[in-house]
């Protein structure tokens, strides 16, 4: 099946730093979520857009539904050692299907 | 909050085995999901449900059947268990497909066939 293409695919860095990812697609979407996965659970919604432009913040996350309605990204700033895992970027179409990134391994180094 | 609830979290089964995957969530939704989640291939839609006696294949179908008899409930089931089915399984919910909702995931059940 068709995924999103998120980047980059794993970062390492140092407790302090900011972090930015993205995911792009060449087709539109209604809806952007952005999950956080910790080692062995399951994704925890971070994040929610629901209209081109859009900028949300949550804490020290910011996400931004891109004005093409093709593309999002998510910045963490000020990394902590616990912002460790996996986050997905997803796109919801008006059909209500939802198309996945392949995820970005985030490790933070104390 | 929506409580998506995985029955088993670790599983041990052995190749040629049935296995029955439990999904129970709380927020009378109407949609549920079952992805499998393996390293550098992500989430894979297995099948999907909008709504109760209803199903869809996902992405990836084979090998696996589903069932919603009850609005709360999605199961999962591997009629025949192989190796290559030794997977993280993932239950999710939303409350139905019109814009603006979300998709909501259970903590995940780790299966290894053996």
């Amino acid at each position: 099946g068709q995924q999103l293409n998120q980047s980059p695919q794993s970062m390492f860095i140092q407790e302090g730093e900011d972090v930015s990812m993205n995911c792009t697609s060449s087709s539109i979407f209604n809806t952007w979520l952005w999950y956080k996965q910790d080692p062995g659970e399951g994704p925890v919604l971070l994040i929610a857009l629901y209209k081109a432009g859009e900028l949300t913040s949550n804490g020290r996350l910011t996400a931004q539904f891109g004005i093409t309605r093709k593309d999002s990204f998510l910045n963490i700033s000020a990394s902590i050692p616990s912002d460790v895992g996996i986050y997905f970027c997803a796109g919801q179409r008006h059909t209500g299907k939802l198309i996945f990134g392949q995820g970005t391994t985030l490790q933070v180094k104390p | 909050d929506v409580k998506v609830t995985q029955s088993s979290r670790y599983l041990v089964k052995r190749t040629g085995e049935k296995v029955f995957l439990e999904c129970v969530q709380d927020m009378d939704h109407e949609n549920m999901f079952w992805y499998r989640q393996d390293p550098g291939l992500g989430l894979r839609l297995i099948y999907f449900s909008y709504d109760v006696k209803m199903k869809e294949k996902g992405d990836i179908p084979e090998g696996y059947s589903v069932s919603r008899e009850k609005k709360e409930r999605f199961s999962l089931i591997l009629e025949s268990a192989s190796t290559n089915q030794t997977s993280m399984y993932l239950c999710a919910s939303r409350e139905n497909a019109r814009s603006g909702n979300t998709i909501y995931f259970g903590e995940g059940s780790w299966l290894t066939v053996v």
